[in-house]
């Protein structure tokens, strides 16, 4: 069974730093990774999605990798802003189902 | 649809009871997902269906819990029995699946408690 680490539970910075958020996961067959964010009592919304062939996605202030081979995936979000506060959530695709972390509760300081 | 729908948005019931959670899907997506997801976690999984069958059912933490999908395009999730424990956030998502289109997407969710 697919298993999903994210690495920190919890995260501070002050507005305009650069971040780097850890995914890592245990079974390297996968057929995507997605990365997602969800506000406090909301539902997710899909922020990049990366193909099991693919290396690397960018939107805007994010930056996505992934390397299967060693079940790493980081987002990188550039100039951090107060409204990035949120979780951020890694989901790993295999044939099977997709499989979830616990989360990184980022909290950008004005 | 314009996008995952889920119904009703909160749900509460008696501890016994028996409740039914729905999930309208993307028109056209095959995949579907449930998910559970309490208070600081990460979602749960629970069932995965393609089209009309359940291709992985093995995050259903017991029998009280089961979900259809007769026509491989709405799915009910039915839980027996409610427990206090069974209160959590239940949320859906689906996907197309067809060539590099395999982005997933979720509903808002439905908060069900159980008293």
């Amino acid at each position: 069974k697919q298993e999903v680490t994210q690495i920190p539970a919890a995260l501070s910075v002050p507005e305009g730093e650069n971040l780097v958020l850890n995914c890592s996961f245990t079974d390297s067959a996968i057929y995507n990774l997605q990365w997602f964010r969800q506000d406090p009592g909301k539902g997710l919304t899909s922020l990049l999605l990366i193909q099991s062939s693919q290396r690397e996605q960018t939107s805007g202030r994010l930056n996505a990798s992934l390397d299967k081979s060693s079940g790493r995936s980081t987002l990188y979000i550039a100039a951090s802003q107060p409204g990035d506060s949120a979780t951020y959530l890694c989901a790993v695709r295999d044939d099977n189902d997709m499989r979830f972390g616990a989360g990184t509760r980022l909290t950008v300081k004005p | 649809g314009a996008g995952v729908s889920q119904t009703p948005s909160n749900k509460v019931t008696e501890k016994g009871k028996y409740v039914e959670l729905r999930c309208d899907p993307i028109s056209g997506h095959t995949a579907l997902y449930w998910y559970r997801q309490s208070l600081g976690q990460g979602p749960e999984f629970l069932i995965y269906f393609q089209g009309t069958g359940a291709a992985d059912d093995s995050g259903l933490p017991n029998d009280r819990f089961f979900a259809v999908r007769p026509e491989g395009s709405v799915s009910t999730l039915k839980i027996q029995r409610t427990e206090r424990g069974d209160s959590a956030v239940y949320l859906c998502a689906s996907s197309l699946d067809e060539g590099d289109w395999t982005e997933a997407f979720f509903g808002q969710g439905t908060r069900l408690t159980v008293v």
